[in-house]
């Protein structure tokens, strides 16, 4: 299995460009999670997805959107890049059921806009 | 609204001690709380997850304890190495809402041979 993969690694945009992080899993886990981390702080929920067809809302939605048409991907669009966006983007997954439902992370996406 | 705190911020010992992160929560109603390793310019890694119901968890050279009622956590790890030197971030779970997950901005650990 090659687990939670993101790509790209890096990106800088302009402002005001758009692009699409893409994130997929191979471990057929229903739920999907975008997050962001700023420098010094702890992870904060974008979007996330319990299954194929189903989004919704974190912490941060705003300037971000999300699709879920397979349960393996769930890419992350920035319409209008704005410098606030400037942050490392963690994909993630994990089980539906199960005690130690724990969170599977991807690398991450490190995204600066100019 | 929950907020999660971790102190110290960054903490840099002699390999071979023994050592405690501390993770604070404001919002008791946690399901669970779960204590992740990053490594710099990576994603992140579980190293123990404590339910609600449990007191502690166990891998290794790791340990962390709950302390829902007080809102408190730690992370203790004997015998550091400096292949233990990371960022160590706690994340804590909504009772209810179970994909509201909150995370600690971390403590930074540097092991010094």
């Amino acid at each position: 299995n090659a687990g939670v993969t993101q790509t790209p690694k890096f990106r800088i945009l302009k402002i005001g460009q758009s692009m699409t992080l893409q994130c997929t899993q191979d471990m057929n886990h229903n739920y999907m999670y975008w997050y962001r981390q700023d420098p010094g702080m702890g992870l904060k929920l974008i979007y996330y997805s319990v299954g194929a067809g189903i989004t919704d809302k974190g912490e941060v939605p705003n300037g971000y959107n999300v699709s879920r048409s397979t349960t393996e991907d769930f890419p992350l669009r920035l319409e209008l890049a704005a410098p606030s966006q400037t942050s490392v983007y963690f994909c993630a997954s994990r089980r539906t059921s199960g005690r130690l439902n724990t969170q599977y992370f991807g690398p991450g996406t490190r995204l600066t806009v100019l | 609204k929950q907020e999660v705190t971790q102190i110290p911020a960054a903490l840099s010992v002699p390999e071979g001690e023994n050592l405690v992160l501390n993770c604070s929560f404001t919002d008791s109603a946690i399901y669970n709380l779960q204590w992740f390793r990053q490594d710099p310019g990576k994603g992140l890694t579980s190293l123990l997850l404590i339910q609600s119901s449990q007191r502690e968890q166990t891998s290794g050279r790791l340990n962390a304890s709950l302390d829902k009622s007080s809102g408190r956590s730690t992370l203790y790890i004997a015998a550091s190495q400096p292949g233990d030197s990371a960022t160590y971030l706690c994340a804590v779970r909504h009772e209810t809402s179970y994909d509201k997950v909150i995370f600690g901005p971390g403590t930074s650990l540097s092991v010094i041979p």
